[in-house]
């Protein structure tokens, strides 16, 4: 059954570094998303990306941050200077057209 | 508008027994409310959803039910096991407008043996 894979899994930085966070969708989907989830709370959602730019996202996701889709399978997440509170589990998923998305194991980001 | 509220927000069960949770919406807009179950250091995994046109849609031994008027929807897990033991979150998205999810806040369910 196909899977949403990321990589890594963990990653540790140092605050004012920046980091990069990838994915790889399901082959034939066409909607991409990126959520976090800060330790024991609740999944939140970042930004959506379709037909090759952002077609929403949150007050969260601000100018720090960006995404990308460089090539035909991947998808990635850029924080550009993490800060301490960007310490979270970090989730792509995808879908094809309506309902169903799949999310991928996710990236742990630890920022010290 | 945008929020999804949870309850409760931990679930003890003996196995056998009948899991319950539930939420509710503002956003009349919303028109798809998936359920999802997520074990420790995973990613969430759609368990079962539902459109507002249906009351109730049941797989297995997971159900859930729909009350478009109260803005209200709830999962029920019957005969429970302690493999069903996970945190469940509650969504719902305007799947056509880009399909964005909102979560509620999870429940965390244990079923004893």
């Amino acid at each position: 059954e196909p899977e949403v894979t990321q990589t890594p899994s963990h990653q540790v930085t140092q605050m004012g570094q920046e980091v990069i966070l990838r994915c790889v969708p399901i082959s034939n989907h066409l909607y991409f998303y990126w959520y976090r989830q800060i330790l024991g709370q609740k999944v939140e959602f970042l930004v959506s990306f379709y037909n090759n730019e952002i077609s929403e996202k949150s007050e969260i996701f601000d100018d720090q941050f960006s995404v990308e889709r460089p090539d035909g399978s991947n998808f990635t997440l850029k924080i550009r200077s993490t800060k301490l509170e960007d310490s979270a589990m970090y989730f792509c998923a995808s879908r094809r057209v309506q309902e169903t998305q799949y999310f991928g194991p996710g990236t742990r980001l630890l920022v010290l | 508008q945008q929020q999804v509220k949870q309850s409760p927000q931990s679930l003890i069960v003996q196995k056998g027994g009948i899991s319950i949770i539930n939420c509710a919406y503002e956003n009349t807009a919303f028109d798809y409310f998936p359920w999802y179950q997520q074990f420790p250091g995973k990613g969430p995994a759609l368990l079962i959803a539902i459109r507002p046109d249906v009351s109730e849609k049941k797989e297995g031994r997971f159900t859930i039910s729909f009350n478009k008027s109260a803005k209200q929807f709830s999962l029920h897990i019957m005969d429970s096991q302690p493999g069903d033991s996970a945190t469940y979150f509650c969504a719902a998205s305007r799947d056509n407008q880009g399909g964005k999810l909102i979560f509620g806040q999870g429940t965390e369910l244990s079923v004893k043996p």
